[in-house]
């Protein structure tokens, strides 16, 4: 799995779009870049994933970089109940685990 | 469609002794992962059952071992608890290996 390096937290204001970037420079074309979110002290909630072209859900949408080196998760309006720890994994269609590293902390403020 | 579930909910042992945790995967889904996350760290993957043979393991001793039943349904064992070993148990399915993993809520285990 490629490395993912996010930032550690990140504030947004209620209503507003929240914006979490994920740097991937050592992607491979096989690695697919998954979000997962985790409330505090529930299990990981599974988000989105892409591969090349952006993707969208209920939930969110993901950007990825024309060179795959990063990708953007956009909650387009953020509530207070989207205030969790945010995951960007690269892992590839081959592998068998999700390498999470540390995330980022998002706070939604009134 | 049931999501994952996971039992007990929280556990409390002392050191040396034994434990299992329990796993009953998403409907339709035959593969199951189990993680560790210590307090304040990102999950680490302990080992994936798929179709009842272990498909790959992380970097965990062999105390810690696990079984996936022909429903699909899992265990997993840790044998002579440290006090490290506390920490919340995570137990994840997907439809097959490799797949989106859909994750329970968790077994929160301490050992004093």
């Amino acid at each position: 799995d490629a490395k993912t390096t996010q930032p550690p937290s990140m504030d947004c204001a209620e209503g507003r779009a929240a914006n979490l970037p994920c740097n991937h420079s050592t992607i491979s074309g096989n690695e697919y870049v998954y979000w997962y979110r985790q409330i505090h002290s529930q299990g990981p909630q599974y988000i989105i994933h892409g591969l090349k072209n952006n993707e969208t859900n209920e939930m969110a949408s993901l950007i990825i970089t024309e060179d795959r080196k990063s990708s953007t998760l956009i909650l387009p309006h953020a509530t207070l109940r989207d205030t969790a720890v945010y995951y960007c994994i690269a892992t590839s269609s081959n592998n068998n685990d999700m390498r999470f590293g540390a995330g980022t902390r998002l706070t939604v403020k009134p | 469609e049931t999501g994952v579930t996971q039992s007990p909910t929280h556990l409390i042992k002392t050191r040396g002794q034994q434990v299992t945790l329990r796993c009953s995967s998403q409907s339709g889904h035959n593969t199951v992962s189990w993680y560790q996350q210590a307090l304040g760290q990102g999950p680490q993957f302990i080992f994936q059952y798929y179709r009842e043979e272990e498909n790959g393991r992380g970097n965990f001793p062999p105390r810690f071992s696990g079984l996936q039943f022909p429903n699909y349904s899992s265990e997993l064992n840790v044998n002579a608890l440290e006090l490290d070993d506390s920490a919340l148990y995570l137990c994840a399915s997907s439809l097959t290996r490799p797949d989106t993993q859909y994750f329970g809520p968790g077994t929160r285990l301490t050992v004093l």
